[in-house]
């Protein structure tokens, strides 16, 4: 069975770029999660998809956006970077039903400069 | 104070000892926790998870949850040095929102 999988491994943007992060979930999962794990901060709760709504995002601003399309896959963008976006971008998926699982992909490096 | 808090570490033991890692938490309504492996570079690997308190064991891998003292571990027999990695706990109050602890390093010297 195929885990998750997330594109490109590696980004490099200048401030004020946007930037598209994707991601695909696990089959059978309707549940994709976004974090961010920055540098001494741990991992951050970004944002919750399920059955494409936007179900509950964490404590960022309103230029971290995202959806997802009907074949579950999800897309996280970040809008007017600034350096402090620097960081792994990891996207989990799980079962509707069972939210605390959650499968983690190889994430996104995205690097602000 | 912190929802989750982890030592950071590192952590180095030789091949073959016993690992503790720890954390505690604040948050009496978490009722999952977790722990995940990450590997340097790489994704989060979800290694045990433990509803409400006791003990869950797989393998040389044990998890414990005292939730009267909010603090949780995972132990590791006879250790490895493939089990080198960053060990991240995780909680929730069964909904989405898994709180993460820093994590702690590890290093298993052969």
């Amino acid at each position: 069975e195929a885990g998750v999988t997330q594109s490109p491994t590696h980004l490099i943007k200048t401030r004020g770029q946007q930037a598209t992060l994707r991601c695909s979930p696990i089959s059978g999962h309707t549940s994709v999660y976004w974090y961010q794990q920055a540098l001494g901060l741990g991992l951050q709760f970004l944002l919750w998809y399920d059955e494409g709504e936007e179900r509950n995002r964490g404590n960022f601003p309103p230029r971290f956006s995202g959806r997802q399309f009907p074949n579950y896959s999800s897309e996280l963008n970040v809008n007017a970077l600034e350096l402090e976006d620097s960081a792994l971008y990891l996207c989990a998926s799980s079962y509707v039903d069972n939210q605390e699982t959650q499968y983690f992909g190889p994430g996104t490096r995205l690097l602000v400069l | 104070q912190k929802e989750v808090e982890q030592d950071p570490g590192p952590l180095s033991v030789p091949e073959g000892a016993i690992v503790s890692l720890n954390c505690t938490y604040s948050n009496s309504a978490f009722q999952y926790f977790m722990w995940y492996r990450q590997y340097s570079r790489k994704g989060p690997e979800l290694l045990m998870y433990t509803y409400s308190s006791g003990n869950k064991e797989d393998g040389r891998f044990t998890a414990q949850v005292d939730k009267s003292s909010k603090y949780i571990s995972l132990f590791i027999r006879d250790s490895q040095p493939s089990d080198s990695a960053t060990y991240l706990c995780a909680m929730s109050v069964s909904n989405y929102k898994l709180t993460f602890g820093k994590g702690t390093l590890l290093t298993v010297n052969p």
